[in-house]
């Protein structure tokens, strides 16, 4: 069985620009949700996908937007990059149905850095 | 609203000693619980979980949480501390009713000490 995978490693992009993070979701799992960890802090809800759709969503402003592929993986993207965009972008996936959400399982995250 | 506390950010203990890292949540709706693990420079990895079955919980690595509604507390122990166990833990919590975000906590940093 193979497990959350997350692409790239690490990223430096500079202010303004744009970014797109990838995630592989666990085999059977048909939900995404990514998740901020800037530095020294716990993760921070940015949205999930369910079935290719938003299925919720945080305190996040609309330039991060998201998607999620027939083959469930899914993509992050922020747009207009800013200083504090910098942190830990962190997929999971998980199995939901009949408006329930199973264990998230975690994948190594991506390392943004905004210069 | 749910929301969840960690007190401590630093513990340290000795090897061999007891883990004990505190958690208590605030939640209108009864909420799932679970404990993260994160070693430096990697994601995060599921200890345990609890989803309102058996208030004390068993998790990997001879981590266990209890279930304490009366104090909203879900505090991870371990008896016997090793040095493998310095990482980072967080505490989430969720809804029951639909548990599809995680809210977690600022995180522990735990030193064993040899």
């Amino acid at each position: 069985e193979t497990g959350v995978t997350q692409s790239p490693t690490h990223l430096i992009k500079t202010r303004g620009q744009q970014v797109t993070l990838r995630c592989s979701s666990q085999s059977g799992h048909n939900t995404v949700s990514w998740y901020q960890q800037a530095l020294g802090q716990g993760p921070q809800f940015i949205f999930q996908y369910y079935r290719e759709e938003e299925n919720g969503r945080g305190n996040f402003p609309p330039r991060f937007s998201g998607l999620q592929f027939p083959n469930y993986s899914s993509e992050l993207n922020v747009n207009a990059l800013e200083l504090d965009d910098s942190a830990l972008y962190l997929c999971a996936s998980s199995l939901s149905g009949q408006g329930v959400t199973d264990t998230q399982y975690f994948g190594p995250g991506t390392r943004l850095t905004v210069l | 609203a749910q929301s969840v506390t960690q007190l401590g950010s630093h513990v340290s203990v000795s090897e061999g000693a007891l883990v004990l890292l505190r958690c208590n949540y605030s939640s209108s709706v009864p909420p799932y619980l679970f404990w993260y693990v994160q070693y430096p420079n990697q994601g995060l990895q599921l200890l345990l979980k609890y989803t309102s079955a058996a208030t004390l919980v068993k998790g990997i690595n001879g981590f266990e949480a209890e279930f304490k509604k009366s104090e909203t507390s879900f505090h991870l122990t371990k008896p016997s501390a090793h040095m493998s166990d310095a990482a980072e833990y967080f505490c989430a919590v969720s809804r029951m009713d639909s548990s599809y975000k995680l809210i977690f906590g600022s995180g522990t940093r735990l030193l064993v000490r040899p």
